[in-house]
């Protein structure tokens, strides 16, 4: 069965700290990995990952994929209040268009 | 841009009621998807519709849900006789084509209370 693992379920952290969460996942026919902030709301897109060991960064956010061992990182630095969200992964496989979601990492930041 | 579209934003109903959760996609969107978020669980894919086919229902249960995007109008996500396990938000997602480069566009989602 097609599955993504996401740890810590939940995370706990002060202001500035940095954070690493993690995304593994067992699909069949692997396209890309996927991204998303969740703030009480709609998902909002952060990266797309298709190859091994390239990392895309926006501002403090970071992340990398690792297809031999199965999974991804995010990287948030610098952690303000604002981070405090819920970040999914998820995996689009060759069908194109069905995304298998993690459960998602609760990360609350404290001032 | 008015970006995805849903309502309504909360719904109430009672047991043995029908829900209807509405999505206009974005402008210039043809591809419709409807996800099932449950409390402290990832997105679960229900069904892929275009303009008035349904792609994929894989992930719907066979009963008392069913889905469609006329060629007029917003897709309607209906869920017949409620049960509390329905309880959840409801997500709609849309895609210019089935090409989707960056993942999908959200809707801000229906939560759905099942009293």
């Amino acid at each position: 069965e097609d599955k993504v693992v996401q740890s810590p379920l939940s995370l706990v952290v002060h202001e500035g700290d940095t954070v690493t969460l993690n995304c593994s996942y067992e699909v069949t026919n692997f396209r890309s990995l996927l991204w998303y902030k969740q703030e009480k709301k709609a998902p909002t897109f952060l990266f797309m990952l298709t190859s091994s060991g390239i990392e895309k960064k926006s501002g403090r956010l970071s992340s990398i994929l690792d297809k031999k061992e199965l999974f991804s990182i995010l990287n948030i630095t610098a952690t303000q209040t604002g981070d405090s969200a819920v970040y999914l992964c998820a995996v689009r496989m060759d069908s194109n268009y069905q995304l298998i979601w993690g459960a998602g990492t609760k990360l609350i930041i404290k001032p | 841009n008015a970006g995805v579209m849903q309502n309504p934003r909360h719904l109430v109903r009672r047991r043995g009621q029908e829900a209807r959760l509405r999505c206009s996609p974005m402008k210039g969107h043809s591809h419709v998807y409807w996800y099932r978020q449950l409390p402290e669980e990832g997105l679960k894919f229900m069904v892929y519709l275009q303009k008035e086919n349904i792609i994929d229902e894989s992930g719907m249960p066979k009963e008392r849900f069913s889905a469609e995007f006329p060629k007029e109008g917003p897709s309607i996500l209906r869920i017949q006789q409620v049960v509390r396990g329905d309880s959840a938000a409801y997500f709609c997602a849309s895609s210019p084509s089935i090409q989707i480069l960056y993942g999908y566009t959200f809707g801000s989602g229906t939560r759905l209370t099942v009293v």
